[in-house]
């Protein structure tokens, strides 16, 4: 079967960072993504791994480790505009498949 | 350039009614996919045509269907209605696949009673 687990909520504070850690187990893996989704609102698109490592882009980074089945994403110099909820997604093999995960609620406070 | 589009924004239907639901991907996207997001869940994967062909279905019953037109627009058809399927319909149009990530519309909320 196919599982993503993500925390459900995390709290930080405006200024911080925080990291918002996935692990995954699927029957094939062609790519992670990372989206972020504001409530009532669609998912928008954040980052991609496809190769382990460290992927930066501006105030995000993401983190892929494929021998773990983990990622990470990291979210720098924290704004109350951050305040959403992140979405893990796996792209499966050959591309046609993507499932997410449950998505983690991020507060951020003053 | 218009993003992706989908009508209507919201709906509301009794149960056994059946259900269209239209997505227009962004020009040039040959790929569309669905998923179903229920209040507190990440999107559910239902469809994924790529140039007007089934790529990929997830675990829902055969009530769901859809298809993708020549101009790459598609629609998702529900039958018989259940409370169940009360959720945000969201079209995500790619490239091709999934490897270049998705760009979704504002999602399609329908509420059966």
């Amino acid at each position: 079967g196919q599982n993503i687990d993500q925390p459900t909520e995390m709290t930080a504070t405006e200024g911080a960072i925080v990291q918002i850690n996935c692990t995954y187990q699927t029957s094939g893996f062609n790519g992670l993504f990372w989206y972020q989704q504001h409530a009532g609102e669609a998912p928008t698109f954040l980052s991609y791994n496809v190769l382990d490592g460290l992927e930066e882009k501006g105030r995000f980074s993401s983190f892929l480790s494929r021998s773990k089945g983990y990622s990470y994403l990291l979210l720098k110099e924290l704004q109350m505009k951050d305040s959403a909820s992140y979405l893990c997604a796996v792209s499966l093999t050959g591309g046609f498949k993507t499932i997410f995960g449950a998505g983690t609620r991020l507060f951020v406070k003053a | 350039d218009a993003g992706v589009t989908q009508s209507p924004t919201h709906l509301i239907k009794t149960r056994g009614q059946q259900v269209t639901l239209r997505c227009s991907p962004i020009s040039g996207h040959k790929s569309v996919s669905w998923y179903q997001q229920v209040l507190g869940q990440g999107p559910q994967f239902i469809f994924q045509y790529y140039e007007k062909e089934e790529r990929g279905r997830g675990n829902f019953p055969d009530r769901f269907s859809a298809r993708q037109f020549p101009n790459y627009s598609s629609e998702l058809n529900v039958n018989a209605l259940l409370l169940g399927d009360s959720a945000l319909y969201l079209c995500a149009s790619s490239l091709e696949g999934t490897t270049y990530g998705y760009t979704f519309g504002s999602g399609t909320r329908l509420t059966v009673v």
